[in-house]
């Protein structure tokens, strides 16, 4: 079974700020571990994955992760905050693609409000 | 830009009802999930299919709920009979399904379903 936490439902910075999105995994096989954005009314967008590889994981509009298997976390980070960053994002895991299934298991989410 | 469809944007029904929500995913994936997000909780993982038939399913995926790819192009969820509690968000989405690399699921921008 795997499980994701998300620390923080809420999280408030600064336009010009680090933003830093904290994710701690739970797996009983190699996880493959994504961050996804929502912004109002939208789906889903993927903003980067860890699959196999170099742990730390570059993705669009600046974020960055990295995968610490020793900690199980893959925090979300961008070194400079922007207005257009307030969404909803959401950390999520799943198993290597062996099966059809492939499901992602998420966590709950934690909303960003950037301050001008 | 291909992009996963979803209709209704928000759907309105009485309880008992049956309701079916469409989807239309990229036009040359392979496999396709459903997902829903009851107003402030996680993300839910409820069923994935591919090559016509299901390949996973949660336990929140009970006999009230079935999918369907009638026509090669739409993907539908059917609930029979609604409670109260399936009022929340359905997200649809596709994963091409090549050999190779991860690939990653795109998402629909959602259904919400309201039971009264």
């Amino acid at each position: 079974a795997q499980s994701v936490t998300q620390l923080g439902s809420h999280v408030s910075v600064s336009e010009g700020a680090l933003v830093l999105l904290r994710c701690n995994y739970s797996s009983s096989v190699p996880p493959y571990l994504f961050w996804y954005v929502q912004y109002p009314n939208q789906g889903l967008q993927l903003l980067l994955k860890y699959t196999t590889g170099a742990t730390l994981v570059k993705g669009i509009n600046g974020f960055e992760a990295e995968f610490k298997k020793s900690e199980t976390s893959f925090h979300l980070t961008k070194p400079s905050a922007h207005m257009s960053d307030a969404a909803e994002y959401f950390c999520a895991v799943s198993a290597p693609p062996r099966t059809a299934g492939n499901k992602l298991t998420f966590g709950g989410g934690t909303r960003v409000l950037v301050k001008p | 830009e291909p992009e996963v469809t979803q209709t209704p944007s928000h759907q309105v029904t009485q309880m008992g009802q049956e309701v079916i929500l469409r989807c239309v995913p990229i036009s040359n994936h392979l496999y396709f999930y459903w997902y829903r997000q009851i107003l402030g909780q996680k993300v839910e993982f409820l069923v994935s299919f591919y090559n016509n038939e299901i390949s996973e399913k949660s336990e929140i995926f009970d006999d009230q709920f079935s999918v369907e790819r009638p026509d090669g192009s739409n993907f539908t969820l059917k609930i029979r009979s609604t409670k109260l509690e399936d009022s929340a968000m359905y997200f649809c989405a596709s994963r091409a399904g090549t050999s190779g690399s991860y690939n990653e699921q795109f998402f629909g921008p959602g259904t919400r379903l309201t039971v009264l």
